[in-house]
């Protein structure tokens, strides 16, 4: 399943499936990136990030990728399960700046 | 393995009281953080202190919000004169010393802050 950030927020995926969360960065100065989960009644948990000297990182199930030629971001999540159910937010700082959080997209997982 | 503590969880105030939020950073770190989050909206950036300082409140209302990191104990936010549309989810998080500004942040669960 793949989502493309503000536009539709909800991504909804099969337990198992790969899911492809999308995020559109809105300053070309940003030079640091980072994915974030947020589960209901919590604060958000750090899940990776990226610095805009490279394209792609991995960690553990999830997979970063960054095309600055077109401030896109997306997030990989392998295997999807249902505890990657949560909101996920881009953010971007700019050189200097501070953390900006994009909107947010719903994953939810269907067992 | 104390992460960022905030308190209370959830604050009900009647229009015109004074709501204060209490934060306490992970062990060890020295910046403080704090953001507003409306119902499914991202996080909005209010304010960035360290010990005795604040940094950066280019996020913070010019009326009735005022932040502090004292030397000793929590980071507080303090609404003075709370009006409905302050209702919201306030995060605190901190980070620790030698990261660059905003990076590494630890969020805490925050407090759901209801105005009556």
């Amino acid at each position: 399943g793949e989502s493309v950030g503000l536009h539709l927020p909800t991504l909804s995926v099969q337990e198992g499936d790969n899911s492809i969360i999308n995020c559109a960065y809105s300053n070309s100065a940003s030079d640091y990136f980072i994915w974030y989960k947020q589960e209901s009644g919590k604060g958000p948990q750090f899940i990776i990030d990226i610095r805009s000297n490279m394209d792609k990182r991995q960690g553990q199930r999830v997979t970063v990728l960054l095309n600055k030629t077109v401030k896109h971001l997306s997030l990989q999540i392998a295997a999807t399960q249902p505890g990657d159910s949560a909101v996920y937010f881009c953010a971007e700082i700019p050189k200097g700046g501070k953390l900006i959080f994009g909107q947010g997209t719903e994953l939810s997982v269907k067992p | 393995n104390a992460g960022v503590m905030q308190n209370p969880r959830h604050l009900v105030r009647r229009r015109g009281q004074e709501a204060r939020l209490r934060c306490s950073p992970v062990k060890g770190h020295s910046h403080v953080y704090w953001y507003r989050q409306l119902p499914e909206e991202g996080l909005k950036f209010m304010v960035y202190l360290q010990k005795e300082n604040i940094i950066d409140e280019s996020g913070m209302p010019k009326e009735r919000f005022s932040a502090e990191f004292p030397k000793e104990g929590p980071s507080i936010l303090r609404i003075q004169q709370v009006v409905r549309g302050d209702s919201a989810a306030y995060f605190c998080a901190s980070s620790p010393p030698g990261t660059g500004s905003y990076e590494k942040l630890f969020f805490g669960s925050g407090t759901q802050l209801s105005v009556l």
